[in-house]
Parts: C-alpha cells; structure tokens; sequence
C-alpha cells in the first residue's frame, strides 16, 4: 500500500468554476478526514466519514462544498462557485482501529 | 486552533536542544499528538500521548500533563532538516476528529 493519495497536486481555476478532488485512503481504513490549510495555519477540520457514512461537517464548510465517499473506499470533495478564499491546501487523511492519522500529501488549489 | 495554543515561530542552533510548548483545553480530552510538517508537504506523525509523562522516541520526546493542558515536544541534537512546522493536535471523545494548533515553524540555523 502506498499510503493516503491525493489527485491533483495542484488545481488553477478562476473564480466561479467549480473543482472536484480525489483522495484514495490507505486501503483498510475505514475512517476519512478532509482538512483545510492555509499559508502559517494549522489543518482546520472540514469533514469526516465512517465508511461510507458522513459524520460530521464543520460550520467551515459552506453549501458550496460537498463531499462524498460513496462505497466507503475514496472520496471526493467538491466545491461549487470558487471563491478567492477558497484558496488553500485541501488534506485528506485516513486511520483505522489505531489512533494515528495517515495524511496525503494535499491538493493545493489556487483560485485567480 | 480551538483552544490550542503553541508559539508561532522559534530559532534554534544546529546540534541543540529545543522545547516547543503546546497548551490545550482540557475538558473531553483524550490525548495529544504532535506532528511535524515541511514547507509543502503533509503533515506526518511524530508522537502521541494519553497519559501523563515523557515518551521518548530517539532524539524526539513529548511530555503531557493532563490536569495542567499541557504537553511540550522535545527536540535533541538538532539538525538542520529538523526545520519545519510542529504541529500539536488535541484528540477529543470517541472517533471526534483532531484539533490542531497554528503550528510552531522551527528554523534551525547554523
């Protein structure tokens, strides 16, 4: 197993266009987490699933975004009508039975 | 982060000893992890603690006391590649997701 994979690296859009991300988690974990991280900040929590069920969202994540992890393998994250501020590296990360959280190495997306 | 407080940047010397300090709400708490993140890249695991006192991972160690909030990673004989973003992170009840601090960006100079 490779680890938690993240598709793209980077994304440009132009403000109003809409963006999709992938994560692939390590393949027997069952639990999945979107963060955001902005330039000197920490990951902020967006989202998480057990399986294929959506837990929790944060209050961060507006009507614009989306997600899903519909056969509880990867996920998806959609955000609708960019923003500027949407501007930020997007992580995923996965765990298991165990307590560590395997992160991706992110999506950064640049919105012009 | 919620709660979590960590300085915002710290310069040490090459070959040195650091300790990086992290304070966290201490109410449904249920352990503590640092991470250590490079410029660009993602965060990775470095410790996680649960109950009080020091576990020690070669030149790493990270210290938690639960009744004070507060737990400090401890850098030893410092190399340059230990230059990064030291994130600590307060894991709340049940599978309730991590809740990381700003991050403390170490420079290590020569």
């Amino acid at each position: 197993d490779t680890g938690v994979s993240q598709d793209p690296r980077h994304k440009i859009t132009k403000r109003g266009q809409n963006v999709t991300f992938r994560c692939d988690p390590i393949s027997e974990h069952n639990r999945l987490y979107w963060y955001r991280q902005t330039l000197g900040q920490g990951p902020e929590f967006l989202t998480y699933f057990q399986n294929e069920a959506q837990l929790e969202k944060s209050r961060l994540l507006s009507d614009r975004f989306s997600a899903e992890r519909p056969k509880g393998s990867f996920s998806t994250l959609e955000i609708q009508r960019t923003e500027q501020g949407d501007s930020a590296m997007y992580l995923c990360a996965s765990t298991g039975s165990g307590y560590g959280y395997t992160f991706g190495s992110g999506t950064r997306l640049t919105v012009v | 982060g919620q709660n979590i407080d960590q300085p915002t940047e710290m310069t040490a010397t090459e070959g040195a000893i650091v300790q990086i300090n992290c304070t966290y709400q201490t109410s449904g708490f249920n352990g503590l992890f640092w991470y250590q993140q490079h410029a660009g890249e993602a965060p990775t695991f470095l410790s996680y603690n649960v109950l009080d006192g020091l576990e020690e991972k070669g030149r790493f160690s990270s210290f938690l006391s639960r009744s004070k909030g507060y737990s400090y990673l401890l850098l030893k004989e410092l190399q340059m590649k230990d230059s990064a973003s030291y994130l600590c992170a307060r894991q709340g009840p049940g599978n309730t997701p991590l809740v990381f601090g700003k991050g403390t960006r170490l420079s290590v100079i020569a």
